[in-house]
């Protein structure tokens, strides 16, 4: 069965602080793996889509990347307004439903 | 600005009634899906469309959840008889494919509470 795991469930920073949050999957093939931004109240937020092992993508201080296992979001000297909850999430090769994760809750502090 | 829109935003509805929610998706997205989320989880897919058709269902969607867009556009969501279980948001997204590559974008999300 098709499952996507995030860790931790909560990391809580300084400002500045830089750290990684993971994201392990299987899927029988994978037609791309997905980050979105979701903050309290609201429709998740799209950042990135990888599609091959070693993979990156960059977005101001946040990076993306993909093995054949799993996903790290690095984000570098975080600010409090990356506070949020971060999702990852696959999609089989059929395409179509996105697999979620539980989500990371970040929470930078000034 | 022409995203993913929701309505309503908010439903507070009693055990047992029925509601309705909508979603309109970004004009040229020819896929529609519908997650629910509940607090402290990833969205859960339900139901998605291409164009007018129906493409897939989860097991986990009881026959009191129905789903249509019938001309390819917007998309409803009704729940009948509405359990206290159902409290949860309601989320949309809409896509298109561009060969093999497909990004979801979400809407707002409809919130509801079924006391």
């Amino acid at each position: 069965e098709d499952q996507v795991t995030q860790s931790p469930e909560a990391l809580r920073l300084q400002e500045g602080e830089s750290s990684s949050l993971n994201c392990s999957y299987t899927v029988s093939g994978l037609r791309g793996l997905f980050w979105y931004r979701q903050d309290p109240g609201k429709g998740p937020e799209f950042l990135f889509t990888l599609y091959s092992a070693g993979e990156e993508k960059e977005k101001e201080r946040l990076k993306a990347t993909l093995t054949k296992k799993e996903s790290f979001l690095h984000i570098t000297a975080p600010k409090p307004e990356d506070s949020a909850t971060y999702l990852c999430a696959v999609q089989a090769p059929q395409g179509g439903k996105l697999i979620f994760g539980q989500g990371t809750e970040l929470s930078v502090k000034p | 600005d022409t995203g993913v829109s929701q309505d309503p935003r908010h439903k507070i509805t009693k055990r047992g009634q029925n509601v309705t929610f909508r979603c309109d998706p970004i004009s040229e997205h020819n896929r529609l899906y519908w997650y629910r989320q509940t607090l402290g989880q990833g969205p859960e897919f339900l139901t998605y469309f291409q164009n007018e058709a129906q493409l897939e269902k989860s097991r986990l969607l009881s026959d009191r959840f129905s789903a249509e867009r019938p001309k390819g556009s917007f998309s409803t969501l009704e729940i009948q008889r509405t359990e206290q279980g159902d409290s949860a948001m309601y989320l949309c997204a809409s896509s298109t494919r561009l060969g093999g590559a497909e990004t979801q974008y979400f809407g707002p999300g409809t919130r509801l509470l079924v006391l």
